[in-house]
């Protein structure tokens, strides 16, 4: 079955650091990926997709993600973290044999050291 | 726009007392779907729809029950409630155009089983 791991429950980065955040993903057919954020007591909104062409993606607020084939992996990025980008942010795969179901990875939250 | 709204944001059952979760969208979306957020287990699909008269189950069905009589509406029946259905509550949606895989999220129904 398809899963997604996503290293790290908790990240902790100073202010203007970079962040990363690590997801990947079991499937010998590429799925259809996604970064999902979730601003404390609301629900998911969508950072970025990747669905086919450029594995490299941009998302909104600055975030980005590339694609990588050869290691199953769809990493978050954002070269200077901001206070408000404290949230935890959800990697999630659709598996290519399923139009409709979405599977999400446990998580990661990230946290913004002043 | 209102989005995807779900009522209510809390509520306490006691064990074996039933209870619908309600979920509606204005945004005539022919996907809608029920996920529960647990702990460490991020998002999993409870049950989802692609139209109205048309269900199917998601990864963790047993203990729900839903239908579809309307494109707006898609609510989610707990018949007899049991502790291991506290969690966290979205209701998702969105249209099932070719790659427009972006899931609207509502803001979350917080339910605790006694």
């Amino acid at each position: 079955a398809q899963s997604v791991t996503q290293l790290g429950s908790h990240v902790s980065v100073s202010e203007g650091a970079l962040v990363l955040l690590r997801c990947n993903y079991s499937s010998s057919v590429p799925p259809y990926l996604f970064w999902y954020v979730q601003y404390p007591n609301q629900g998911l909104q969508l950072l970025l997709k990747y669905t086919t062409g450029a594995t490299l993606v941009k998302g909104i607020n600055g975030f980005e993600a590339e694609f990588k084939k050869s290691e199953t992996s769809f990493h978050l990025t954002k070269p200077s973290a901001h206070m408000s980008d404290a949230a935890e942010y959800f990697c999630a795969v659709r598996p290519m044999d399923s139009s409709y179901k979405l599977i999400f990875g446990s998580g990661t939250r990230l946290l913004v050291r002043p | 726009n209102a989005g995807v709204t779900q009522t209510p944001k809390f509520q306490v059952l006691k064990t074996g007392q039933s209870m619908t979760l309600q979920c509606a969208q204005d945004m005539n979306h022919e996907y809608m779907s029920w996920y529960r957020q647990d702990p460490g287990m991020g998002l999993r699909l409870i049950h989802y729809s692609v139209g109205a008269g048309i269900t199917d189950q998601g990864e963790v069905p047993n203990g729900y029950n839903v239908s579809r009589s309307t494109t707006e509406d898609f609510p989610l029946r707990l018949l007899s409630a049991a502790p291991s259905q506290t969690s966290v509550y979205f209701c998702a949606s969105r249209t099932t155009g070719h790659k427009n895989e972006k899931l609207f999220f509502g803001s979350g129904t917080q339910l605790s089983v006694l």
